[in-house]
């Protein structure tokens, strides 16, 4: 069974503007963590946020966490082309067992 | 060094056959585990070695999925008597320890049975 759920399924926008993404969850986590996943192949790490933590930042991702509401968002600012991927978030309840939701499908149009 | 290796990149095999899927994770990474992606879904927890041991095998389908990792590197997983239904990209991660660490995810192997 998977735990996160990622809103919006799918996100079409131009190059340039930036793209939001939320994740929501059910149980307790110890951290969150968000992949981007090209060709439906393997999966690139892009940000861990532990569960004492807000806000982390990466390059252009900026990632929010809010334990209370159980969820989760992914902005990645002045998107590009080469943005164009699979995003999933993954829930760290235990410390091993990565349990992700279905994903957003991002297509950046040039 | 070198990221997760995944063989073979495809594989395609016919109902009721036996498969073997490789996977080398990242030199000195301990913990290693496989994960299984259906057409459209995230990726879903099979199982968790933490060196030579199975730690967590919770996520394994059914008794025809079994994985190894003899000397706490490699790992194979094998699917005896495969289904159609066993259709799917298997994952393979791996990370330094095991708290809270990134996992580093090979490229997968695409299993078709047709």
């Amino acid at each position: 069974s998977q735990q996160g759920e990622e809103d919006p399924q799918a996100l079409s926008i131009q190059e340039g503007e930036n793209a939001t993404m939320n994740c929501s969850y059910k149980t307790s986590i110890n951290n969150l963590q968000w992949y981007r996943q090209n060709s439906g192949r393997g999966l690139v790490h892009l940000i861990l946020i532990r569960s004492n933590e807000r806000e982390k930042h990466s390059g252009r991702l900026r990632v929010t966490l809010d334990t209370s509401k159980k969820s989760s968002s992914l902005l990645i600012t002045a998107s590009r082309a080469a943005d164009t991927a699979s995003y999933f978030c993954a829930t760290d309840a235990n410390d091993y067992k990565l349990s992700f939701g279905a994903g957003t499908t991002v297509t950046v149009r040039a | 060094g070198a990221g997760v290796s995944q063989t073979p990149s495809n594989k395609v095999t016919e109902k009721g056959k036996y498969v073997e899927l490789r996977c080398d994770p990242i030199s000195g990474h301990t913990a290693l585990y496989w994960y299984r992606q259906s057409l459209g879904q995230g990726p879903e927890f099979l199982i968790y070695f933490q060196g030579t041991g199975a730690a967590d095998d919770s996520g394994l389908p059914n008794d025809r999925f079994f994985a190894v990792r003899p000397e706490g590197s490699v790992s194979t997983l094998k699917i005896q008597r495969t289904e159609r239904g066993d259709s799917a990209v298997y994952l393979c991660a791996s990370s330094l320890g095991q708290f809270q660490e990134t996992q580093y995810f090979g490229p997968g192997t695409r299993l078709l049975v047709l």
